[in-house]
């Protein structure tokens, strides 16, 4: 199992509505991400958050707003989004320190359909 | 420019023989980290294998080995003796820098779609 847990899976949205994606770790990491992936693509980074600060956002539009109201938990708020947003969006984390790697631990991902 | 290229969008393997896939990367700081990750249907990126770029022998783990050639920039992934549930997508990944600066920020490949066959 995991160790980055993600929800919902899954999530079907009309571009009215206002929704948002949620994801949880309990390993101590310190820097939290959000990476948008279409079908067969890689994943592209749209944010980090490093010490509970927004310290990468990769010209993201702001209809996707995100949050981290602790080192635990990151949250991906979105609004009047639009179908080509309809994509897998993973949550991931890490260490940010020079003792490891820098690799990176995802959830399994919510599946969003934008109608 | 691209900074990972995989060149490989697909593979059959037939099961139990070993496969090589395919990464290069393109970089000019000394100090990066080079990742494999499996991707299956499930959408979880399962990470796999990891190289440094100060490391002087291939990283291995279990049935996956990185035979990384540094002069020739290539970072090939190989698995050994492949089993049917090693069907998914493969991501070779980069981090430019070392940790403390970059965090964790990869780089990711266009990705390889591996099939096994019984």
């Amino acid at each position: 199992d995991t160790e980055v847990t993600q929800t919902p899976k899954h999530l079907v949205m009309g571009m009215t509505n206002k929704k948002s994606l949620k994801c949880e770790q309990h390993m101590g990491h310190r820097a939290m991400y959000w990476y948008k992936q279409k079908a067969k693509k890689p994943p592209e980074l749209m944010f980090v958050y490093s010490y509970e600060k927004l310290s990468i956002n990769e010209s993201v539009p702001s209809r996707f707003s995100p949050e981290c109201p602790n080192s635990s938990l990151l949250n991906l708020h979105l609004h009047a989004l639009q179908p080509e947003d309809s994509a897998l969006y993973l949550c991931a984390s890490s260490h940010p320190t020079g003792e490891n790697t820098g690799e990176l631990f995802f959830g399994e991902g919510s599946r969003l359909t934008v109608l | 420019a691209q900074k990972i290229t995989q060149t490989q969008p697909g593979m059959f393997v037939q099961e139990k023989e070993a496969v090589t896939l395919d990464c290069t990367y393109d970089t000019s700081d000394p100090s990066y980290g080079l990742f494999w990750y499996k991707q299956p249907s499930s959408g979880e990126m399962i990470f796999l294998i990891y190289q440094g770029s100060y490391d002087q022998q291939n990283a291995t783990e279990g049935r996956y080995s990185l035979n990384f050639q540094k002069a020739r920039k290539s970072a090939n992934l190989v698995i050994s003796a492949s089993q049917l549930g090693d069907s998914a997508m493969y991501f070779c990944a980069m981090r430019e820098g070392q940790v403390r600066n970059q965090g964790g920020k990869l780089i990711f490949g266009q990705g390889t779609e591996l099939s096994v066959k019984p």
